[in-house]
């Protein structure tokens, strides 16, 4: 069973670009998060998508948006990019019948904003 | 509002020294609160899922434990392989929205 991937692995932008980040969801899992990670902080819930639907949103603006594709893989996309959106991007999904609630996370993306 | 806190910041043990990790959090009804390991460079790895005061869980060298404002992971005669950020999160009852604390640097000495 492959575990979460996500690409690419870094991603360096200017501000005021827009960037897509990859999502591949562990086989059988329906349920995708985001999540933002600055250096030393924890992760900071972005949105989830359950089905291809969004299903909760934390305290992001509407320049962080995203998709959810049939096969369960997903997208992050960010427009009009800040020196503050600099931080490791993390996906997790979960499965349909998760036995602890638990989400299993991909290794992040890296996004460096100059 | 939903929030976690946890402490230390950081904690520097020897092998074989035990100790106790914190985690207070105020939420307007608990669906769950989680414990996960990071590792530099990699993703959160799940640990434990607690859901009501009282509960307790192991694994290894780790204990969760929960009451109705704060969680403790003890950790038992530790090993340098156990040096990662703990993570501590929660989820509210009615909400996708899972809110993570600042994580504590666990470093374990030889």
């Amino acid at each position: 069973e492959t575990g979460v991937t996500q690409s690419p692995t870094h991603l360096i932008k200017t501000r005021g670009q827009q960037v897509t980040l990859r999502c591949s969801s562990q086989s059988g899992h329906n349920t995708v998060s985001w999540y933002q990670q600055a250096l030393g902080q924890g992760p900071q819930f972005i949105f989830q998508y359950y089905r291809e639907e969004e299903n909760g949103r934390g305290n992001f603006p509407p320049r962080f948006s995203g998709l959810q594709f049939p096969n369960y893989s997903s997208e992050l996309n960010v427009n009009a990019l800040e020196l503050d959106d600099s931080a490791l991007y993390l996906c997790a999904s979960s499965p349909l019948l998760a036995i602890d609630n638990e989400q299993f996370f991909g290794p992040g993306t890296r996004l460096t904003v100059l | 509002e939903d929030q976690v806190t946890q402490s230390p910041e950081a904690l520097r043990l020897q092998e074989g020294e035990s100790s106790s990790l914190n985690c207070s959090y105020t939420v307007s009804g608990l669906r769950g609160l989680f414990w996960y390991r990071q590792d530099p460079g990699k993703g959160p790895e799940f640990l434990f899922t607690l859901y009501s005061a009282g509960e307790e869980k192991e694994k290894e060298r780790l204990k969760a434990t929960l009451t109705k404002k704060e969680s403790f992971l003890h950790i038992t005669a530790p090993k340098p392989e156990d040096s990662a950020t703990y993570l501590c999160a929660v989820q509210h009852s009615s909400a996708s929205k899972i809110i993570f604390g600042s994580g504590t640097r666990l470093s374990i000495r030889p």
